[in-house]
């Protein structure tokens, strides 16, 4: 079964720092390029970051650039989030997400979703 | 940024009516759009891609249409399992873009 589990979430203070993570199993993930998507409570979607499998190109939204890095481990088949500097604004649910691939296109859009992990970020 | 913009934002309608989700962009996305649905404390769940296409798996109830700014959901006879929020997206232009939402409702 393909599947996405996200693990790291939890209340921090602002300006403080979380690492979350996301473990894939059921594919070949070093293939897929791998997404984080973000919810805020009772608001929208939103995607933040972008990792290619391959060539390894990173890319970050602007809401979140220079506080939030990317990374990927294809030996372990993870994906994480490094957060810091941490706002209030920056509260939501946060998503592991995979791009959609036919054959040997893929676009960024995620056919695959974790459960997501709640982030808190409040005083 | 591509803006999506959804309509209407909350719709009402009963058990086997056809229901129609409208999403505008605010430029030519070609037909680089997808469709989510979105239940309450659930992850989004792909439904269509590339404007039209049907992901494996998706019943033969819902449809897409249209091309560069304007995009449309069809779903053909609403079941108990389709309510919940519907989501576009861009994949044309960096970065991605979603549209606001439409929450579908039991009449």
């Amino acid at each position: 079964e393909v599947q996405l589990v996200e693990s790291g979430g939890g209340l921090v203070q602002p300006g403080g720092s979380l690492r979350l993570s996301c473990v894939a199993s059921g594919f070949t993930y070093r293939s897929y390029t791998m997404n984080w998507v973000r919810q805020a409570p009772g608001r929208g979607l939103e995607w933040i970051a972008y990792f290619s499998g391959g060539p390894g190109a990173m890319l970050h939204a602007d809401s979140v650039k220079g506080r939030f890095t990317v990374s990927r481990d294809n030996a372990g088949n993870s994906l994480h989030l490094q957060m810091n500097s941490l706002r209030v604004e920056d509260t939501a649910v946060y998503y592991c997400a995979r791009s959609y691939c036919s054959g040997a296109t893929c676009y960024n859009t995620f056919d695959i979703w974790g459960q997501g992990t709640m982030v808190t970020v409040s005083s | 940024d591509i803006q999506m913009t959804q309509s209407p934002s909350t719709l009402s309608a009963s058990v086997g009516d056809r229901v129609t989700i409208t999403c505008r962009a605010s430029q030519s996305v070609s037909n680089w759009l997808a469709w989510f649905q979105q239940t309450p404390g659930k992850a989004p769940k792909f439904l269509i891609y590339k404007a039209s296409n049907l992901e494996s798996g998706v019943p033969s109830r819902f449809s897409g249409s249209g091309f560069g700014t304007e995009f449309t959901l069809t779903i053909s006879g609403l079941q108990p399992d389709d309510f919940g929020t519907y989501y576009c997206q861009q994949f044309n232009d960096f970065p991605w873009t979603f549209g606001q939402g439409t929450k579908v409702e039991i009449k």
